[in-house]
């Protein structure tokens, strides 16, 4: 098993391109999350899906945009870059509620965005 | 006030010293906590879990979870250089299905 897998890992973007960060997880995990993570803020929840088909912001939502169309897919989109939004993206994934260790995220290895 | 706070170091040890790392947080309702370790350059990925007031060991690691007083302790003993990473707590509620996680711990354990 890949595990949760990130794509692209590196990018460099310029103020007001758009892009979008998939996030692929193989273990059948009905919520998926994504995260920034900037210097002395540790882990931001940007949104987050408790299923296919539904979405939910998180503590950072703005700018930002989400879909999950299949289940083991879950995109970020920037429609507008920002020199705000440069940071370390984190996607991660967990079982449903109800189910053993549902309270376990496992993290992909993240997307270092620069936006210029 | 952040909901969960915590002392972003960076903290320095000496190899086979005992490490304390501390956060506080805020929200009574919170109910299970973790304590995440992440390596440079990596994803986090879960150390230890607890979802009750006490001590959890697993083997050099203890989690405290004290909740009269909202605090979480990760207490690693016999510090190794492997150790040396971004400790991050975090909690939540299983209603939410939701995380929220302390700014991180930065340790360097130095041979």
């Amino acid at each position: 098993n890949a595990g949760v897998t990130q794509t692209p890992k590196f990018r460099v973007l310029k103020t007001g391109q758009s892009m979008t960060l998939l996030c692929a997880q193989d273990m059948n995990h009905e919520y998926m999350y994504w995260y920034r993570q900037d210097p002395g803020m540790g882990l931001r929840l940007i949104h987050y899906s408790v299923g296919e088909g539904t979405t939910a912001k998180g503590e950072v939502p703005d700018g930002y945009n989400v879909s999950r169309l299949k289940k083991q897919n879950f995109l970020l989109g920037l429609e507008s870059a920002a020199p705000s939004q440069t940071s370390v993206y984190f996607c991660a994934s967990s079982y449903r509620r109800g189910t053993s260790r549902h309270y376990e995220q496992y993290f992909g290895p993240g997307t270092r965005l620069t936006v210029t | 006030q952040k909901e969960v706070e915590q002392d972003p170091g960076p903290l320095s040890v000496p190899e086979g010293a005992i490490v304390s790392l501390n956060c506080t947080y805020s929200n009574s309702a919170f109910q299970y906590f973790m304590w995440y370790r992440q390596y440079s350059r990596k994803g986090p990925e879960l150390l230890m879990y607890t979802y009750s007031s006490g001590n959890k060991e697993d083997g050099r690691f203890t989690a405290q979870v004290d909740k009269s007083s909202k605090y979480i302790s990760l207490f690693i003993r016999d510090s190794q250089p492997s150790d040396s990473a971004t400790y991050l707590c975090a909690t939540g509620t299983p209603s939410t299905g939701k995380l929220i996680f302390g700014q991180g711990t930065t340790l360097q354990v130095k041979p």
